[in-house]
């Protein structure tokens, strides 16, 4: 099982939207609802910005959205801001044995 | 407040071991799986190994089977990774990630994160 595939890197001006892509197959990201995705700034932890497509965790804000077509699940943000310069990364299930969870390769978004 | 604290990283030689620590408060331990997943220096996430709530399933990457093994003690809140036969390639900042439901699930995110520990195999 490959990693999902994700842009390298995107990038915004505060206050437009962004979309990462997160590709996979019809064994992963397009056979199921459950993808996920996780932010993360240099030296910290990853947290959780959205689960099974598109449900958002209490207190996350809701300029994050998710959404799915075919194989490939999105994230986008709205009115972007500063804070939101971090790595962002998908994970979805997978119907393969082996691992349990697969993530994506990792977006890098940068605020202009 | 909910949180996860790793503790146990730090330089060990090829081949060596070291066991990596997990306290976990402001939830039910015992109700929730737990996992491990690792980042390689500038690398993305790797799962490595998950636990069901009661200890009684455990599952592997292929990486690590045979070499790390996960359990927990829940009268002490505490999740724990057994590293033996520690490659170059093992090392990486180790997160604790706590899963939302009691079994281990594909289906299921990591709603908590601890802050990671970095474990580093060099002679």
């Amino acid at each position: 099982q490959s990693a999902l595939t994700q842009p390298a890197s995107v990038s915004g001006s505060p206050g437009q939207s962004i979309t990462i892509s997160c590709t996979g197959t019809s064994s992963d990201v397009g056979g199921y609802n459950y993808v996920s995705w996780y932010q993360q700034h240099p030296g910290k932890a990853p947290k959780l910005m959205i689960y099974e497509v598109s449900n958002r965790p209490s207190g996350v804000s809701n300029r994050f959205s998710g959404s799915k077509s075919g194989n490939t699940a999105s994230l986008t943000i709205s009115g972007l801001q500063a804070e939101d310069e971090a790595d962002y990364y998908c994970s979805s299930y997978t119907s393969s044995s082996t691992p349990l969870y697969v993530f994506g390769t990792g977006t890098k978004v940068t605020v202009l | 407040e909910v949180q996860l604290l790793e503790s146990g990283g730090g330089l060990v030689q090829p081949g060596g071991s070291l066991r990596l620590s997990c306290a976990a408060s402001g939830f039910t331990f015992s109700s929730y799986a737990m996992s491990w997943v690792r980042q390689a220096p500038g690398k993305g996430l790797e799962w490595v190994s998950a636990i069901s709530g009661s200890g009684g399933s455990t599952y592997y990457a292929d990486s690590v089977k045979g070499r790390f093994t996960i359990s927990r003690d829940n009268s002490k809140n505490t999740l724990y990774l057994q590293m033996n036969s520690l490659r170059a390639e093992d090392t990486a900042v180790y997160y604790c990630a706590k899963g939302s439901l009691q079994g281990v699930s594909r289906s299921d995110a990591f709603d908590i994160w601890g802050q990671g520990t970095m474990v580093t195999v060099s002679s």
